[in-house]
């Protein structure tokens, strides 16, 4: 099992570009969430998905971030246009119905 | 008032203490409940979940009040591989998961 996979793992970019983040999760799990990690707020839940559906977006920052999931085995979240306060380590998790989550490695991202 | 909180720490305790860190929620329906650990510059990964009747795991022990809405995690005999950030996650129901904000461990030679 290869686990959730997610691309890049480290992406640098200048203030106002576009920056897409990639998420492949664990075949069989139905459920996909987006977290974004800083030091000072720790982990903080963006948006998940059931059966690639968006059930909960609260957390999503503004409108500068969106994410899709456009089928059981993808999903991106896109930050456009990016700024500094984005950099953190964002990570895409998934599991079954009520599971625990099993987390990818993470994409370390710096908004110059 | 704050789903989940903890303990931030730092914890630094010689190799071969015993080290424990509770964990407070505040929704009393909550479900289920789960301890991660996260290494430096790494990914959380579950470490173990906890149940009523309290569990234990090896050297780590888990066990849940919930007359007084505390989890706690105790670690016997730290090594030094056990220096992370240990965290408590709370599920209230479906996939609704609170995580802490960690607390971290470093256990000294």
């Amino acid at each position: 099992d290869a686990g959730v996979i997610q691309s890049p793992r480290h992406e640098v970019t200048e203030m106002g570009q576009e920056v897409t983040l990639r998420c492949k999760p664990i075949s069989g799990h139905n459920s996909l969430f987006w977290y974004r990690q800083t030091m000072m707020r720790g982990l903080e839940l963006l948006i998940y998905f059931n059966n690639n559906v968006p059930i909960d977006d609260s957390g999503m920052p503004e409108d500068r971030f969106s994410a899709k999931m456009p089928n059981a085995s993808f999903s991106t979240l896109k930050i456009q246009p990016s700024e500094p306060r984005d950099s953190a380590v964002y990570f895409c998790a998934s599991s079954v119905a009520g599971g625990g989550r099993v987390f990818g490695p993470g994409t370390r991202l710096t908004v110059l | 008032r704050k789903e989940v909180e903890q303990d931030p720490g730092p914890f630094n305790v010689p190799e071969g203490a015993t080290v424990a860190f509770n964990c407070t929620y505040s929704n009393s329906a909550s479900q289920s409940f789960f301890w991660y650990r996260q290494d430096c510059r790494k990914e959380p990964k579950l470490l173990m979940s906890v149940y009523s009747s309290g569990n234990e795991d090896g050297r780590f022990t888990a066990q849940l009040n919930r007359a007084s809405q505390y989890i706690s995690l105790l670690i016997r005999d730290s090594k030094l591989s056990d220096s992370a950030t240990y965290l408590c996650v709370v599920n209230k129901a479906g996939n609704q998961f609170y995580f802490g904000t960690g607390t971290s461990l470093t256990v000294i030679p």
